[in-house]
Formats: structure tokens, sequence, C-alpha cells
């Protein structure tokens, strides 16, 4: 069973940091692409960020570049999100997602269950 | 970037009943377009991929169609387990973009 588990979310101020984690079970993890989709009720759902199966490619809508970093370690079945100058509008629920056939940007199928990210100073 | 525009925002519908829900883009995206299901408190779920192709495990009841710029989500003979928002998601080209939801009630 297909299975993908974020964690390190919480409370964090306006220009800190925070690192997010997400560790797969179920499948070769080394074979896929992977990314991050994040939720809030202001923007609704928003592509984050997606990371290939080596690591070396990488692409990041334009709000978090510069401030996020995502990477992986197919050792440890893993992809992280690395948040600098964190801002209010980061505040949402991020969730880890496998893509399964990359035709464009990316087709997903399983989606883990979301850690949220709060602002507040 | 290309928009998303779903409607209707919200759809009251009946068991048993069939509804169909729309998604527009603002350009041609081919047929590079996806739709998921959320339940309140949960993940998205895959549904659809490639405008028609049906994820693995997804019941026939849910059927995509279109192409371009138009796009259609039917749901048939709706269950109980089936009242819950969608989204659409073109992949096309970066960055993917989602619609902003078309909540799905009971009447």
């Amino acid at each position: 069973e297909v299975q993908l588990v974020e964690s390190g979310g919480g409370l964090a101020q306006p220009g800190g940091s925070l690192r997010l984690s997400c560790t797969a079970s179920g499948f070769t993890f080394s074979n896929y692409w992977m990314t991050w989709v994040r939720q809030s009720p202001v923007k609704g759902l928003e592509w984050v960020a997606n990371i290939r199966q080596d690591g070396v490619a990488k692409n990041y809508v334009d709000s978090v570049k510069g401030r996020f970093a995502i990477s992986r370690d197919n050792a440890k079945n893993s992809i992280y999100l690395e948040m600098n100058s964190l801002r209010a509008e980061d505040t949402a629920v991020y969730f880890c997602v496998r893509i399964f056939l990359t035709s464009g940007s990316g087709i997903y199928d399983y989606w883990g269950q979301g850690t949220l990210v709060t602002l507040s100073s | 970037d290309i928009q998303m525009t779903q409607s209707p925002s919200l759809l009251s519908a009946s068991v048993g009943d069939r509804v169909t829900i729309t998604c527009r883009a603002s350009q041609g995206i081919s047929q590079d377009l996806a739709w998921f299901q959320q339940k309140p408190g949960k993940a998205p779920k895959s549904l659809i991929y490639a405008a028609s192709s049906l994820q693995s495990g997804v019941p026939s009841k849910f059927s995509g169609s279109g192409s371009g710029t138009d796009f259609t989500l039917t749901i048939t003979s709706l269950q109980p387990e089936d009242f819950a928002t969608y989204y659409c998601q073109q992949y096309y080209t970066y960055p993917p973009t989602f619609g902003q939801g078309t909540r799905l009630d009971i009447k």
C-alpha cells in the first residue's frame, strides 16, 4: 500500500524557517518524481515545488523561489521542503504528492495526509 | 499562469442524481487535465487524469470529458460518500494550477 506521511509543520514566525519532511512507503521511491502542494482558505490548492527522481531537476512556483528548497534522500525514501523567510501567505496545509506520470508538469496519484504550517507573530 | 475556472461553485443534489461540473481553462491545455475529490479534513483524492482516464480503483460512475479549454466531470447515481468538493487541475504547463473547487452538497 502506498503511503506518504508528512511531518514538520507547526507554528512559525514571519521571517522564520521550517523544514517539512515526507516519508514514503509501499513503492519504489527512487522511480518517481515527487511534489509539494499546499492548500489555504485564501488561495485554495497551490502547487509549490517538484523534484525529479535523481534530485537534480527541481521546479518551484514563483512565490517561493529563493525562499524554499526541495530535496530528497532516496536512501531514506524521503523528500523535504526547507522553508525560509516565511511569510503570512505561506500559512497552509502542505501535502506531499507522488507524480506517477511525467506528462507536462506531472500527473498526481497518491497524496499524503498533509501537515499544517501556521505563521503568526 | 493558466487560470482554471469551475462552475458552479456550489451544487446541491439528491442521492441517486446525476451531476455535471464544468472546468474552463484560460488557454488551451489539450487534454492535460485532472480531477480530484476532497472531503472535509482529508487530502484530495485523485480521480481522473488526461481529461477522461480513471485513476486505478476509481468507480466508473465518475467520468470526464473535454479538450482544449472546456472540460466536464460527470458523476452518476450519487451516493452519500460522493458529497464532497471537486477540483480540476491543469498540468499542461508550469505552474500547474487548480480550479477554485465545486462543493457538492446534499439537497
